[in-house]
């Protein structure tokens, strides 16, 4: 168990709705990265938030948005949800903001119907 | 941009042969690279880094900058070693980039 955790582990919504996918860092890690894991895409970082402030953006669509709270919990919300975008969503968290170790959390399995 | 690819799918041994994963990048300057793993319901999870240069599980991997690789190897292969592996990249000031996957299947 890498201490990382995500809530819901399942979810199934239908298209043009909006989600929250939550994630919790391991105690003292300040990184918080998320992930998407289709099948044909394969791991796609999305985007990093350090100690709140967003740090880098990857390949995230306008109609996803992060953010990360005082407590360093981090939501990934994805909105107006097409087909394409069932997948598994992976946080992973790190000490510092760039070069560490990365602990990744069980991950989050979106369907989109 | 930097890129990391891997070559193989799928790829399937007996148990007790040795095995090799592929990876090779591309980027110009020093990468650290990085094999993660993810056992059958589990979380992905660091296996090894190069600048450790440690071996894991009895897996190795060297960085060979000519050749732009670092293959992950195992000389006899085990029942359990079955998983999906990652191979990634992280370049100073960027962030990782992973492979596409090889799936690692050892059989009885």
């Amino acid at each position: 168990d890498s201490g990382v955790t995500q809530t819901p582990k399942h979810l199934i919504t239908a298209t043009g709705q909006r989600v929250t996918l939550r994630c919790s860092p391991r105690s003292g890690d300040l990184s918080v990265y998320w992930y998407q894991q289709s099948l044909d895409q394969g791991l796609q970082f999305l985007i990093q938030y350090y100690n709140g402030e967003e740090r880098a953006k990857g390949n995230i669509l306008e109609r996803f948005s992060a953010q990360q709270f005082p407590d360093l919990h981090s939501e990934l919300n994805l909105s107006s949800l097409e087909l394409g975008d069932s997948a598994l969503y992976f946080c992973a968290s790190s000490e510092g903001p760039a070069g560490d170790t990365q602990y990744f959390g069980p991950g989050t399995r979106l369907t989109v119907l | 941009a930097q890129r990391v690819t891997q070559p193989e799918k799928l790829l399937s041994v007996f148990k007790g042969a040795p095995v090799e994963l592929k990876c090779n990048y591309s980027y110009s300057g020093s990468p650290e690279l990085f094999w993660y793993v993810q056992y059958s319901r589990q979380r992905l999870q660091l296996l090894l880094r190069h600048i450790s240069r440690e071996s894991i599980k009895g897996f190795t991997a060297d960085l060979n900058k000519g050749e732009t690789s670092f293959h992950l190897k195992k000389p006899f292969a085990q029942e359990e070693d079955s998983a999906m592996y990652y191979c990634a990249l992280k370049a100073h000031g960027q962030n990782f980039v992973f492979g596409p996957g090889t799936r690692l299947s050892v059989l009885p």
